[in-house]
């Protein structure tokens, strides 16, 4: 299975952006590169994902490398809310249905 | 809209009982999840369902774990003679379809056995 890098943490100011980054230097080309977040006590959240095209939505955008070796979802203004765990993960889209979540990066938001 | 839900949200276990973990998907989804999660881990994957078909328990760390979901719909995760090592967060998760999209998470059952 292709592997993720992320940071095992990261901190960020209230109000401001934070960019998230995720190394997957052996992607293949049929892996979809997903984000999910955990909330303390919570089970993990669908973010966002996508393959090649940057994507957008209501939580957060996902901006994906040229080559696709690397990407950074980016959450436009922190919120205290936003205090988690972040998993990059990467899914076959020909076979892949298990998530891999790895260690992912804690977020620490402060005012 | 209601989401996945789990129960009991808490459990604690002698060493050596039986356990049952029940998980209640989104209506009408195919795909059922369970993955455990230790203490300051990422969730691991155990087991995929798709409507009651188990189509991979490749996951499931010994034979004392069986997990069911015979009318592709509720299913349950049942740990036989616990051990103190089965302790986690047992996450149960669902999907509209089959393949690569998003999953929907229950809060999960956190088991502790003493």
């Amino acid at each position: 299975d292709a592997k993720t890098t992320q940071p095992n943490s990261m901190e960020s100011n209230e109000e401001e952006p934070v960019h998230l980054p995720c190394n997957h230097s052996t992607i293949s080309g049929t892996d979809y590169i997903h984000w999910y977040r955990q909330l303390p006590s919570q089970g993990p959240e669908y973010v966002i994902h996508g393959l090649t095209s940057n994507v957008n939505n209501r939580m957060a955008s996902l901006a994906i490398a040229e080559d696709r070796k690397s990407s950074t979802l980016i959450l436009h203004r922190a919120t205290l809310r936003d205090a988690a765990v972040y998993y990059c993960i990467l899914m076959d889209s020909n076979s892949g249905y298990a998530l891999n979540f790895g260690k992912g990066t804690s977020l620490l938001v402060t005012p | 809209g209601a989401g996945v839900s789990q129960s009991p949200r808490y459990k604690v276990a002698k060493r050596g009982q039986d356990v049952a973990l029940r998980c209640d998907p989104i209506s009408g989804h195919v795909s059922l999840f369970w993955y455990q999660q230790a203490l300051g881990q990422g969730p691991e994957f155990l087991t995929y369902f798709q409507n009651e078909a188990q189509l991979d328990k490749s996951g499931l760390p010994s034979d004392r774990f069986f997990a069911e979901r015979p009318e592709g719909s509720v299913s349950t995760l049942k740990i036989q003679r616990t051990q103190q090592e089965d302790s986690a967060v047992y996450l149960c998760a669902s999907s509209s379809k089959g393949g690569p999209s998003e999953q929907y998470f229950g809060p999960g059952t956190r088991l502790t056995v003493t």
